[in-house]
């Protein structure tokens, strides 16, 4: 029984096309989380909501767009997709917002953009 | 700006020897620290932590110690075994996690 799921697992589209990255998580956590990794491997934090809230907005453009219809899910998507969006996105969640038993992270959605 | 560095991409060790992986920080306002440990196709797991009142948490075959004023931390993983292969991120929480750039640890049957 997954505690984070993303879907999909893989995604390849061309570029200027929307789309969007599901992610649910059965933990009852209160926070939520999009990470992206990038060519370099770097895991770099974009967006964190709480109890549908957002609460962190990194520098991300504004292309992209989270949406939190309830605390369980928090769902990415992206507009005009560009060829540097291409990474592995992941999602997490955590039991508050001071993460200190660490985060739960899904198996991450590969984002092919040609 | 890499707030956490993880400055050694990979490292070999033999099966049953220590593997210890390096993690450096610059923010000294983090007190908090996490390794994660990942492997191809999955999403980081979380390994150990430790808070910063701390210089050393152990679970298991891992320990993690702390030395706060050179701002570095190291896992020690003793005995080192072949399914430990995996990319290992060391990460620092201020109001988020931030992660370093990782470490890809390949054990030795």
């Amino acid at each position: 029984d997954t505690a984070v799921s993303q879907t999909p697992k893989y995604l390849v589209t061309q570029m200027g096309n929307d789309k969007s990255i599901k992610c649910e998580q059965n933990l009852g956590h209160d926070t939520m989380y999009w990470y992206k990794q990038d060519s370099k491997k770097f895991l770099k934090i974009m967006f964190s909501y709480n109890n549908k809230e957002l609460i962190i907005n990194e520098t991300v453009p504004n292309r992209f767009s989270p949406k939190s219809p309830d605390k369980a899910h928090l769902n990415l998507h992206i507009n005009s997709l560009e060829l540097g969006d291409s990474a592995v996105y992941f999602c997490a969640s955590s039991d508050g917002t001071r993460a200190n038993y660490g985060y739960t992270f899904g198996s991450g959605t590969r984002l092919t953009v040609v | 700006d890499q707030q956490v560095k993880q400055n050694s991409p990979s490292l070999s060790v033999q099966e049953g020897r220590i593997s210890i992986l390096n993690c450096d920080y610059t923010n000294s306002m983090f007190d908090y620290f996490l390794w994660y440990k990942k492997y191809p196709a999955e999403g980081p797991t979380f390994l150990i932590s430790i808070s910063s009142i701390k210089d050393k948490n152990e679970d298991g075959r891992f320990t993690v110690f702390l030395n706060k004023s050179a701002k570095h931390l190291s896992l020690h993983i003793v005995p080192s075994q072949p399914g430990d292969s995996a990319v290992y991120f060391c990460a620092a929480m201020d109001d988020k996690v931030i992660f370093g750039p990782g470490t890809s640890l390949s054990v030795i049957p």
